[in-house]
């Protein structure tokens, strides 16, 4: 039993270079997050779904675009990439809504130059 | 604004008994999270707190208090392996997550 598996682990970019970040889950949950993690500060939400074909915007949204074509994939992408959105990029999952516990992925390393 | 503070950093002696507390100011209150981070790994889910008071699991407990804004997780009998950091996370009145900026809890032998 997988969890949540991200793929890549680890990547580095150009400045104004595009990439997309996959995200699956094998629990069958319904909700979907994507999170940046940088030093000194909180998770941060990016995008939220709460179910096949929804998606939301999380805290720090710009940037970024997400899609949610299957219940279990999640993807991340990054239109233009620039130097402040090198972060470490977690996925994660839950049964239902946040009062439920989140299943995290083992992280993304995105660098960008 | 909405604020979770936790301390940076704390040292604790293999086998003893260590807290960390977390003070949150939030738009409203619907449950507290703790999570555990090695480095370099996801998080991982410890504890929720809704009521206040005492939730103890085996070696680790979490309690919180609303009227004062304050939750602590107690770690006892530690084990090197404890070392990690600890993730503090408020679920606000819109029922989304404010997370704190974790404690790295380092153990000595």
């Amino acid at each position: 039993n997988a969890g949540v598996t991200q793929t890549p682990k680890f990547r580095v970019l150009k400045t104004g270079q595009s990439m997309t970040l996959l995200c699956a889950q094998d629990m069958n949950h319904e909700y979907m997050y994507w999170y940046r993690q940088d030093p000194g500060m909180g998770l941060r939400l990016i995008h939220y779904s709460v179910g096949e074909g929804t998606t939301a915007k999380g805290e720090v949204p710009d940037g970024y675009n997400v899609s949610r074509l299957k219940k279990q994939n999640f993807l991340l992408g990054l239109e233009s990439a620039a130097p402040s959105q090198t972060s470490v990029y977690f996925c994660a999952s839950s049964y239902g809504d946040s009062a439920q516990p989140q299943h995290f992925g083992d992280g993304t390393r995105l660098s960008i130059l | 604004g909405q604020n979770i503070d936790q301390p940076t950093e704390m040292t604790a002696t293999e086998g003893a008994i260590v807290q960390i507390n977390c003070t949150y100011q939030t738009s409203g209150f619907n449950g507290l999270f703790w999570y555990q981070q090695h480095a370099g790994e996801a998080p991982t889910f410890l504890s929720y707190n809704v009521l206040d008071g005492l939730e103890e699991k085996g070696r680790f407990s979490s309690f919180l208090s609303r009227s004062k804004g304050y939750s602590y997780l107690l770690l006892k009998e530690l084990q090197m392996k404890d070392s990690a950091s600890y993730l503090c996370a408020v679920r606000d009145s819109n029922y989304q997550l404010i997370w704190g900026a974790g404690t790295k809890l380092i153990i000595k032998p």
